[in-house]
């Protein structure tokens, strides 16, 4: 079955540590792009990537670097200068800029303490 | 820029009809999307409004007016399982940026 896979689910860290979050998918997509989500709210764009070796920072990209380096993995990595990393992080990936129906992952609850 | 509102909260009775309103102020769009979310877990997409008028998929439908800035999701029939929070979200023309999503509205529907 075609989908995007999030990994860890739940994963915890110790404040100061940077933390990779992992997001796969197999639906051949161009496009991908890293969500956060707080309680009670919508959803901010973090990074987006429209195709290989390239991406561009989204509204809220301060605290946070992506890469992608292959079409069916763009990993997050949070890092130390993150001010608030405690939060649900959504992977979404689209067949394109132009597609307005995007697939998400499952999510990664990231809990810094 | 674009901003997208909705109402953070409604409640409906089981079997009842619910409207879901979105307000918009964006230069462009290709088109109004609704998304549906339970708790802990992931959007998953509804339904999509290129042109104006209504788009009917099963028990909903969806509504946008260009001229007037609004859409709507309309859920028929509301059962429990419909209880998630539901987001309007839009494609800008300009520029190079992907899905921008209003804040959600919660839905409750009680028995």
């Amino acid at each position: 079955d075609g989908g995007i896979t999030q990994s860890p689910k739940y994963l915890f860290r110790k404040e100061g540590q940077n933390v990779t979050l992992s997001c796969e998918q197999n639906l051949n997509h161009d496009a991908m792009y890293w969500y956060r989500q707080d309680p009670g709210q919508g959803l901010r764009l973090i990074y987006y990537s429209q195709i290989v070796n390239d991406f561009q920072k989204g509204d809220i990209a301060e605290g946070y670097s992506v890469s992608r380096e292959k079409k069916e993995s763009f990993p997050l990595t949070v890092t130390s200068a993150q001010k608030n990393p405690t939060a649900f992080y959504l992977c979404a990936s689209s067949m394109g800029r132009m597609n307005t129906e995007a697939f998400f992952g499952q999510g990664t609850r990231l809990t810094v303490v | 820029g674009q901003s997208l509102e909705q109402p953070s909260e409604v409640t409906a009775v089981e079997g009842a009809i619910v409207q879901i309103n979105c307000t918009y102020q964006t230069s462009g769009f290709y088109g109004l999307s609704w998304y549906q979310q339970h708790d802990g877990g992931a959007p998953t997409f509804l339904s999509y409004n290129g042109l104006d008028g209504l788009e009917e998929t099963g028990r909903f439908s969806s509504f946008l007016s260009r001229s007037d800035s609004y859409g709507y999701l309309l859920l028929q029939e509301l059962q429990m399982k419909d209880s998630a929070s539901y987001f309007c979200a839009v494609r800008p023309v300009s520029g190079n940026t992907p899905l921008v999503f209003g804040k959600g509205t919660r839905l409750s529907v009680i028995a």
